[in-house]
């Protein structure tokens, strides 16, 4: 069984800085997905990045990257350059091969201008 | 393509009655997702279909709650008997089981309960 935790449940950050967004997970299985999603205030859930568990690189894209500890476990969010768009609830999720994907509770982001 | 649809968008239903929500996923995406989402809250998995197979149903699904993908195309989700609690927004979701393996979400459907 899967389960993902998000252990802060709400972070501000000031425009152009950058935060990082905390998340871990637990799996016995060996291939699996991890993801960080955005959902906007009333606004549908959209993908962010995601990391296959076999690859050692950190994904990256644009503005947001990833850093993940396979061993611990760990799947953190970087975002650089803070924008007011990027002001949302953000999601940690697990998919293990042929599954559900499994979320955490969330984190609400506040980007300050 | 336009994405996942969903509809109704919005549905207010006294307590007691049925209600039921369908899902349009990518077409060609042959893997379909429920999940229940409640304010603040992440989403919570309902079930989820590999074509028309109902592969897994979560065990906090009660038995007032059904899904159908017949034909392995769009989804159906029936709520009978509604009750306060289970006031919510229902989320699809759709993915492929090859290739890329990101699900891509529709817009939900809020059900309040009266």
């Amino acid at each position: 069984a899967q389960t993902v935790t998000q252990s802060q449940p709400e972070m501000s950050v000031q425009e152009a800085e950058t935060v990082t967004l905390s998340c871990t997970y637990d799996t016995s299985e060996s291939n699996y997905y991890l993801f960080w999603y955005k959902q906007p205030p009333s606004r549908q859930m959209i993908l962010v990045i995601r990391q296959e568990a076999y690859k050692q690189q950190n994904a990256t894209e644009n503005r947001f990257s990833v850093n993940f500890q396979k061993a611990a476990k760990s799947f953190s969010l970087k975002i650089s350059d803070s924008q007011l768009g990027d002001t949302a609830m953000y999601f940690c999720a697990c998919l293990e091969g042929g599954q559900n994907f499994v979320f955490g509770p969330g984190t609400r982001l506040s980007v300050l201008p | 393509d336009t994405g996942v649809s969903q509809n109704p968008r919005h549905k207010i239903t006294k307590r007691g009655q049925n209600v039921t929500f369908r899902c349009d996923p990518i077409s060609e995406h042959n893997r379909l997702y429920w999940y229940r989402q409640t304010l603040g809250q992440g989403p919570e998995f309902l079930t989820y279909f590999q074509n028309e197979a109902q592969l897994e149903k979560s065990r906090l699904l009660s038995d007032r709650f059904s899904a159908e993908r017949p034909k392995g195309s769009f989804s159906t989700l029936e709520i009978q008997r509604t009750e306060q609690g289970d006031s919510a927004m229902y989320l699809c979701a759709s993915s492929s089981q090859t290739g890329n393996t990101e699900a891509f979400f529709g817009q939900g459907t809020r059900l309040t309960v009266v």
